[in-house]
């Protein structure tokens, strides 16, 4: 079974241009999260959304970046402007909604991210 | 708020040691509890999970942990590590609600090096 599908893989770009970062769930989930990782902060929740809609979007560090969820198996992460420190790596993960929460996240391999 | 902690940033470990990693949370209501590992370079997997039932849990490669509802603590253990063991470890919570408030808090995570 293909599991979560995210792209770019890599991305180097210059500070000020826009960055897309596109994941695709694993099929019949409902849940989406999008989290970025790096050394000084670990793993950071950024947005998530439950049947397309975004629950909680708090974690997003500013206005610069933007995500969204147009159908159940695609979304974006939009950054513009990028700046240097936005170099991360960023995580999609999808899940399966139960009753009580106890479904595991499945995680794709990750955007790498490099804005200089 | 919710919260993760993991006592240890770095353990280093000779082959055949005993490993056991720390993880508290602060969280008074029911809880859903994993351990995620991510290898170098890897996205993140799920090792095991509790949500009920028996608090001493068996997840994959050789993994247990040990949910302690009054410590409020949820270790990782293996009795005897092994190089390939060589990853980062991260203690993940959520909530346990009806609401659809499936988000993970996830601890700052556990570097683990063993020395073959």
């Amino acid at each position: 079974d293909a599991g979560v599908i995210q792209s770019p893989r890599h991305e180097v770009t210059e500070m000020g241009q826009e960055v897309t970062l596109r994941c695709k769930p694993i099929s019949g989930h409902n849940s989406l999260f999008w989290y970025r990782q790096t050394m000084m902060r670990g793993l950071e929740l950024l947005i998530y959304f439950n049947n397309n809609v975004p629950i909680d979007d708090s974690g997003m560090p500013e206005d610069r970046f933007s995500a969204k969820m147009p159908n159940a198996s695609f979304s974006t992460l939009k950054i513009q402007p990028s700046e240097p420190r936005d170099s991360a790596v960023y995580f999609c993960a999808s899940s399966l909604l139960g009753g009580g929460n106890n479904q595991p996240q499945h995680f794709g391999d990750g955007t790498r991210l490099s804005i200089l | 708020a919710q919260s993760v902690s993991q006592h240890n940033h770095h353990v280093i470990l000779s082959e055949a040691a005993s490993l056991e990693l720390g993880c508290n949370y602060s969280y008074g209501g029911t809880v859903n509890l994993f351990w995620y590992v991510q290898y170098p370079g890897q996205h993140l997997q799920l090792l095991l999970k509790y949500f009920s039932g028996d608090p001493l849990v068996k997840g994959i490669k050789g993994f247990e942990a040990e949910f302690i509802k009054s410590k409020f603590s949820f270790n990782l253990r293996k009795p005897s590590v092994q190089w390939s063991d060589t990853a980062e470890y991260f203690c993940a919570v959520n909530v346990r609600t009806g609401a659809g408030a499936n988000n993970l808090f996830f601890g700052t995570g556990t570097r683990l090096t063993v020395i073959p």
